[in-house]
């Protein structure tokens, strides 16, 4: 079990620029979820998958924000035309349908955006 | 609309007291609660889970209790350990439609500090 990994670990980037974050889940989990982290909150929901499909997004998630997960393994975040209000914590989290789940958190993207 | 609240932002305990930090909730329908762990720089790592049909639930120092009717739980450390400041976060799913648990909804947070 090497946990959920997240790549990068940090990310600097300018407003208007895209934006793409990869996680790769615990491998024998078949769900993977998306949240953002601000300061002072908690984790806040974006979106989920059960293997290859997306079965929620928050309404939160505006269409700039879109996430795949092909094949039901890893999965990329990506985010067009940034803006600073975008600066967050991204946590990448899987777990295993049917256990009454616990998630599994990856370390999280960094993101600044200028 | 904040589904779960927790409504410390903080806590100092001395070393070796007992830590409690609490959590209320106002969906009903909610089945399962957690509660995470969360260092700096960290992504959140699970603590102790509940499921509503229970009222309590004891691993090692920590014990979650369940009052589903204030639609209150707590988190109790005993005996608290430096090692234990963090920040900690409540969370709460119910069972979907598709069947298992849906997605967690977390509270803000409670950052305890242990105190040598």
């Amino acid at each position: 079990d090497t946990g959920v990994s997240q790549d990068p670990r940090h990310k600097i980037t300018k407003r208007g620029q895209n934006v793409t974050f990869r996680c790769d889940p615990i491998s024998e989990h078949n769900r993977l979820y998306w949240y953002r982290q601000t300061l002072g909150q908690g984790p806040e929901f974006l979106t989920y998958f059960q293997n290859e499909a997306q079965l929620e997004k928050s309404r939160l998630l505006s269409d700039r924000f879109s996430a795949e997960r092909p094949k039901g393994s890893f999965s990329t975040l990506e985010i067009q035309r940034t803006e600073q209000g975008d600066s967050a914590m991204y946590l990448c989290a899987s777990s295993l349908f049917g256990t009454n789940e616990k998630l599994f958190f990856g370390s999280g993207t960094q993101l600044s955006v200028l | 609309d904040q589904q779960v609240k927790q409504n410390s932002p903080s806590l100092s305990v001395q070393e070796g007291r007992i830590s409690i930090l609490n959590c209320d909730y106002t969906n009903s329908m909610f089945d399962y609660f957690l509660w995470y762990k969360k260092y700096p720089a960290e992504g959140p790592t699970f603590l102790i889970s509940i499921s509503s049909i229970k009222d309590k639930n004891e691993d090692g120092r920590f014990t979650v209790f369940l009052n589903k009717s204030a639609k209150h739980l707590s988190l109790h450390i005993v005996p608290s350990q430096p090692g234990d400041s963090a920040v900690y976060f409540c969370a709460a799913s119910a069972y979907g439609t598709q069947g298992g648990s849906e997605k967690l909804v977390f509270g803000k947070g409670t950052k305890l500090t242990v105190n040598p």
